[in-house]
Protein backbone atom coordinates (compact mmCIF):
# COMPACT_ATOMS: atom_id res chain seq x y z
CA UNK A 1 0.00 0.00 0.00
CA UNK A 2 0.82 3.82 -0.83
CA UNK A 3 1.74 6.17 2.25
CA UNK A 4 2.57 9.90 2.06
CA UNK A 5 3.20 11.85 5.46
CA UNK A 6 3.44 15.58 5.74
CA UNK A 7 4.53 15.72 9.11
CA UNK A 8 4.16 19.42 9.47
CA UNK A 9 0.38 20.71 9.35
CA UNK A 10 0.89 24.04 9.53
CA UNK A 11 3.64 26.30 8.99
CA UNK A 12 3.54 30.50 9.29
CA UNK A 13 6.39 32.57 8.11
CA UNK A 14 7.54 36.32 7.66
CA UNK A 15 6.83 37.86 4.23
CA UNK A 16 10.70 37.11 2.20
CA UNK A 17 11.22 34.27 4.24
CA UNK A 18 12.41 30.83 2.98
CA UNK A 19 10.21 27.99 3.68
CA UNK A 20 10.79 24.02 3.09
CA UNK A 21 7.60 21.55 3.29
CA UNK A 22 8.60 18.15 3.74
CA UNK A 23 7.39 14.95 2.14
CA UNK A 24 7.70 10.89 3.01
CA UNK A 25 6.57 8.58 0.82
CA UNK A 26 5.97 4.69 1.87
CA UNK A 27 5.08 2.23 -1.63
CA UNK A 28 6.51 -0.78 -3.02
CA UNK A 29 6.75 -0.08 -6.30
CA UNK A 30 9.85 0.49 -8.02
CA UNK A 31 8.68 2.80 -10.23
CA UNK A 32 6.59 5.47 -9.22
CA UNK A 33 5.76 9.32 -9.22
CA UNK A 34 5.58 12.05 -6.60
CA UNK A 35 3.40 15.30 -7.24
CA UNK A 36 3.34 18.52 -5.53
CA UNK A 37 0.10 20.36 -5.43
CA UNK A 38 -1.34 23.60 -4.21
CA UNK A 39 -4.49 24.47 -2.94
CA UNK A 40 -5.50 28.20 -2.63
CA UNK A 41 -8.50 29.24 -0.60
CA UNK A 42 -10.54 28.97 -3.71
CA UNK A 43 -10.66 25.36 -3.30
CA UNK A 44 -8.90 24.11 -7.11
CA UNK A 45 -5.86 21.72 -6.70
CA UNK A 46 -2.88 23.59 -8.55
CA UNK A 47 -0.63 21.33 -10.32
CA UNK A 48 3.08 22.35 -9.66
CA UNK A 49 5.45 19.66 -10.50
CA UNK A 50 5.75 15.80 -10.95
CA UNK A 51 9.13 13.56 -10.50
CA UNK A 52 9.62 10.22 -11.66
CA UNK A 53 11.46 7.24 -9.43
CA UNK A 54 14.42 7.52 -11.50
CA UNK A 55 14.74 10.90 -11.58
CA UNK A 56 16.55 11.89 -8.94
CA UNK A 57 17.93 15.26 -10.00
CA UNK A 58 16.43 18.25 -7.77
CA UNK A 59 14.40 20.79 -9.50
CA UNK A 60 14.43 24.48 -9.51
CA UNK A 61 11.72 26.53 -10.99
CA UNK A 62 11.81 30.50 -10.00
CA UNK A 63 11.43 30.21 -6.31
CA UNK A 64 10.38 26.99 -6.23
CA UNK A 65 12.69 23.75 -5.78
CA UNK A 66 11.97 20.34 -5.24
CA UNK A 67 14.80 17.67 -3.05
CA UNK A 68 13.96 14.32 -3.76
CA UNK A 69 16.22 11.62 -1.97
CA UNK A 70 14.94 8.22 -2.67
CA UNK A 71 17.59 7.00 0.13
CA UNK A 72 15.20 8.74 2.79
CA UNK A 73 12.08 8.34 0.33
CA UNK A 74 11.48 12.54 1.00
CA UNK A 75 10.52 14.74 -2.05
CA UNK A 76 10.80 17.81 0.09
CA UNK A 77 9.67 20.86 -1.64
CA UNK A 78 11.02 24.73 -1.25
CA UNK A 79 10.20 28.33 -1.06
CA UNK A 80 12.42 31.10 -1.27
CA UNK A 81 11.34 34.62 -0.19
CA UNK A 82 8.22 33.53 0.02
CA UNK A 83 5.85 36.05 -0.85
CA UNK A 84 1.70 36.32 0.86
CA UNK A 85 0.04 34.79 -2.19
CA UNK A 86 1.87 31.51 -1.75
CA UNK A 87 -0.25 31.07 1.39
CA UNK A 88 -1.87 27.99 0.46
CA UNK A 89 -2.65 24.25 1.44
CA UNK A 90 0.42 22.48 -0.16
CA UNK A 91 -0.13 18.35 -0.82
CA UNK A 92 2.14 16.18 -1.66
CA UNK A 93 0.82 12.62 -4.06
CA UNK A 94 2.37 9.58 -4.78
CA UNK A 95 1.16 7.44 -8.03
CA UNK A 96 2.32 3.77 -9.43
CA UNK A 97 1.80 5.57 -13.16
CA UNK A 98 2.08 9.34 -14.57
CA UNK A 99 -1.41 9.54 -14.71
CA UNK A 100 -3.23 7.06 -12.39
CA UNK A 101 -4.92 7.62 -9.50
CA UNK A 102 -2.81 9.00 -6.28
CA UNK A 103 -2.21 8.69 -3.45
CA UNK A 104 -2.10 12.27 -0.89
CA UNK A 105 -0.82 13.46 2.07
CA UNK A 106 -2.75 15.37 4.57
CA UNK A 107 -1.89 18.71 3.17
CA UNK A 108 0.73 21.32 4.99
CA UNK A 109 -1.06 25.24 4.94
CA UNK A 110 1.12 27.42 4.53
CA UNK A 111 0.52 31.28 5.79
CA UNK A 112 3.35 34.00 4.54
CA UNK A 113 2.47 37.27 7.11
CA UNK A 114 3.79 40.46 5.12
CA UNK B 1 -12.13 27.96 -20.69
CA UNK B 2 -10.75 24.48 -21.38
CA UNK B 3 -10.11 22.97 -17.81
CA UNK B 4 -12.25 20.50 -15.74
CA UNK B 5 -14.91 21.90 -14.85
CA UNK B 6 -18.09 20.77 -12.35
CA UNK B 7 -21.50 21.33 -11.04
CA UNK B 8 -22.60 22.38 -9.34
CA UNK B 9 -20.04 24.11 -6.86
CA UNK B 10 -21.42 24.04 -3.67
CA UNK B 11 -24.41 21.81 -2.78
CA UNK B 12 -26.29 21.83 0.84
CA UNK B 13 -28.82 19.05 1.62
CA UNK B 14 -30.66 17.41 3.98
CA UNK B 15 -29.65 13.52 5.35
CA UNK B 16 -31.31 11.45 3.74
CA UNK B 17 -31.95 13.05 0.57
CA UNK B 18 -30.61 12.23 -2.90
CA UNK B 19 -28.09 14.23 -4.87
CA UNK B 20 -25.74 14.04 -8.35
CA UNK B 21 -22.69 15.83 -8.93
CA UNK B 22 -21.46 16.14 -12.70
CA UNK B 23 -17.63 16.84 -14.14
CA UNK B 24 -17.02 18.08 -17.46
CA UNK B 25 -13.32 16.95 -18.11
CA UNK B 26 -11.28 18.43 -20.45
CA UNK B 27 -12.52 17.38 -23.75
CA UNK B 28 -9.94 15.37 -25.37
CA UNK B 29 -9.11 13.67 -21.56
CA UNK B 30 -10.40 9.83 -22.13
CA UNK B 31 -9.84 9.52 -17.99
CA UNK B 32 -12.23 10.81 -15.02
CA UNK B 33 -10.80 10.68 -11.61
CA UNK B 34 -13.09 11.33 -8.84
CA UNK B 35 -11.97 11.97 -5.22
CA UNK B 36 -13.27 13.15 -1.63
CA UNK B 37 -11.39 15.57 0.20
CA UNK B 38 -12.89 16.30 3.77
CA UNK B 39 -11.44 19.18 6.18
CA UNK B 40 -8.16 18.95 7.13
CA UNK B 41 -7.51 16.05 4.82
CA UNK B 42 -5.95 15.59 1.23
CA UNK B 43 -8.25 13.62 -1.54
CA UNK B 44 -9.04 10.37 -1.42
CA UNK B 45 -9.84 8.23 -4.55
CA UNK B 46 -13.00 7.31 -5.60
CA UNK B 47 -13.18 5.75 -8.71
CA UNK B 48 -12.23 6.11 -12.20
CA UNK B 49 -13.40 5.64 -15.70
CA UNK B 50 -11.45 5.37 -18.59
CA UNK B 51 -13.77 6.12 -21.86
CA UNK B 52 -17.00 4.60 -20.54
CA UNK B 53 -15.59 1.86 -18.93
CA UNK B 54 -15.64 1.92 -14.71
CA UNK B 55 -11.86 0.81 -14.39
CA UNK B 56 -11.77 0.70 -10.09
CA UNK B 57 -13.31 1.44 -7.15
CA UNK B 58 -12.43 2.44 -3.83
CA UNK B 59 -13.57 0.45 -1.00
CA UNK B 60 -14.81 4.01 0.34
CA UNK B 61 -17.32 4.03 -2.90
CA UNK B 62 -20.05 2.75 -0.76
CA UNK B 63 -23.14 1.16 -2.55
CA UNK B 64 -25.08 4.47 -1.54
CA UNK B 65 -22.66 6.16 -3.78
CA UNK B 66 -22.74 5.27 -7.60
CA UNK B 67 -20.72 6.82 -10.80
CA UNK B 68 -21.25 7.15 -14.79
CA UNK B 69 -19.42 8.29 -17.50
CA UNK B 70 -22.37 6.84 -20.41
CA UNK B 71 -20.53 8.67 -23.62
CA UNK B 72 -17.36 8.96 -22.50
CA UNK B 73 -17.29 12.22 -21.80
CA UNK B 74 -18.88 14.26 -18.52
CA UNK B 75 -18.92 12.10 -15.54
CA UNK B 76 -21.85 11.82 -12.89
CA UNK B 77 -21.67 10.93 -9.75
CA UNK B 78 -24.92 10.05 -7.43
CA UNK B 79 -25.34 10.00 -3.56
CA UNK B 80 -28.18 8.04 -2.54
CA UNK B 81 -29.93 8.60 0.91
CA UNK B 82 -26.92 10.91 2.33
CA UNK B 83 -25.59 11.29 5.60
CA UNK B 84 -24.01 13.86 7.38
CA UNK B 85 -20.86 11.72 6.91
CA UNK B 86 -20.80 12.54 2.95
CA UNK B 87 -20.32 16.36 3.76
CA UNK B 88 -17.32 16.92 1.65
CA UNK B 89 -15.39 18.27 -0.91
CA UNK B 90 -16.10 16.24 -3.96
CA UNK B 91 -12.96 16.70 -6.82
CA UNK B 92 -13.06 15.73 -10.60
CA UNK B 93 -9.88 14.99 -12.41
CA UNK B 94 -9.16 14.00 -15.82
CA UNK B 95 -5.73 12.86 -17.91
CA UNK B 96 -5.18 11.55 -21.08
CA UNK B 97 -3.74 7.88 -21.02
CA UNK B 98 -1.08 8.73 -24.09
CA UNK B 99 2.29 9.75 -22.70
CA UNK B 100 3.16 11.15 -19.62
CA UNK B 101 0.28 13.29 -18.99
CA UNK B 102 -1.02 13.84 -15.43
CA UNK B 103 -4.21 14.89 -14.20
CA UNK B 104 -5.87 18.49 -14.38
CA UNK B 105 -8.43 19.07 -11.38
CA UNK B 106 -11.84 20.89 -11.03
CA UNK B 107 -13.19 23.21 -8.88
CA UNK B 108 -14.66 20.53 -6.97
CA UNK B 109 -18.01 20.19 -5.15
CA UNK B 110 -18.55 21.33 -1.54
CA UNK B 111 -21.44 18.99 -0.15
CA UNK B 112 -22.79 20.40 3.08
CA UNK B 113 -25.53 17.29 4.89
CA UNK B 114 -27.66 18.93 7.00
Amino acid sequence: AQKVTQAQTEISVVEKEDVTLDCVYETRDTTYYLFWYKQPPSGELVFLIRRNSFDEQNEISGRYSWNFQKSTSSFNFTITASQVVDSAVYFCALSETAAGKSTFGDGTTLTVKP
Amino acid sequence: DTGVSQDPRHKITKRGQNVTFRCDPISEHNRLYWYRQTLGQGPEFLTYFQNEAQLEKSRLLSNRFSAERPKGSFSTLEIQRTEQGDSAMYLCASTSSQGADTQYFGPGTRLTVL
